[in-house]
């Protein structure tokens, strides 16, 4: 059981936006920030966004992160088949004194 | 180009230990905290271990805590993961990453970037 909760699950068409979300407790996303991972298939993971919006240098703009109270979200709109991969957030957790992970979302671009 | 490359997975029987290093290259390795940040099987990402840029600050997860050692070379840029009394569920790719942290205005910020390749470690008899 992962510390925050992710949708197993999210699809999509070429070209929609689609939503993932994170949820968590005032422990980690309500008083700390949020990062986002990308893992392609049988590829490492790779960071995708960090402190709740910010894009490192070479990740599309397509990619947007947000955060409100103790959830979180990634955002990507003009989705297209290469975005098709497994999605993670991740915060440091107060409590457990150490960054926590959500438990993935698949993305499929139908 | 910034690079890590693991190594030293193998299968290992439970209650054994292994050592797994990480090599970097590209970068100055003295100046960045390393974390271990493991994937069983089929599974989602799990943080094992940290260390300072010194190696003077470590930190573990609870489920390693008292059966893992991080460590580093900073002469050799190399960062290690002594793993004993190994269980089953300790299989797993084990990645090594570059530990962006710390605080600002009371929040906490921590990520990794970039990943190693990973080198798996499967504990069974």
């Amino acid at each position: 059981q992962s510390v925050l909760t992710q949708p197993p699950s999210a699809s999509g068409t070429p070209g929609q936006r689609v939503t993932i979300s994170c949820s968590g407790s005032s422990s980690n996303i309500g008083s700390n920030t949020v990062n986002w991972y990308q893992q392609l298939p049988g590829t490492t993971p790779k960071l995708l966004i960090y402190s709740n919006n910010q894009r490192p240098s070479g990740v599309p703009d397509r990619f947007s992160g947000s955060k409100s109270g103790t959830s979180a979200s990634l955002a990507i709109s003009g989705l297209q088949s290469e975005d098709e991969a497994d999605y993670y957030c991740a915060a440091w957790d107060d409590s457990l004194n150490g960054p926590v992970f959500g438990g993935g979302t698949k993305l499929t671009v139908l | 180009e910034v690079q890590l490359l693991e190594s030293g997975g193998g299968l290992v029987q439970p209650g054994g230990s292994l050592r797994i290093s990480c090599a970097a290259s590209g970068f100055t390795f003295s100046s960045y905290g390393m974390s271990w940040v493991r994937q069983a099987p089929g599974k989602g990402l799990e943080w094992v271990s940290g260390i300072s840029s010194s190696g003077g600050r470590t930190y573990y997860a609870d489920s390693v805590k008292g059966r893992f050692t991080i460590s580093r070379d900073n002469s050799k840029n190399t960062l290690y993961l002594q793993m004993n009394s190994l269980r089953a569920e300790d299989t797993a790719v084990y990645y090594c990453a570059n530990d962006n942290r710390g605080a600002a205005a009371g929040t906490y910020y921590n990520w990794f970037d970039p990943w190693g390749q990973g080198t798996l470690v499967t504990v069974s008899s």
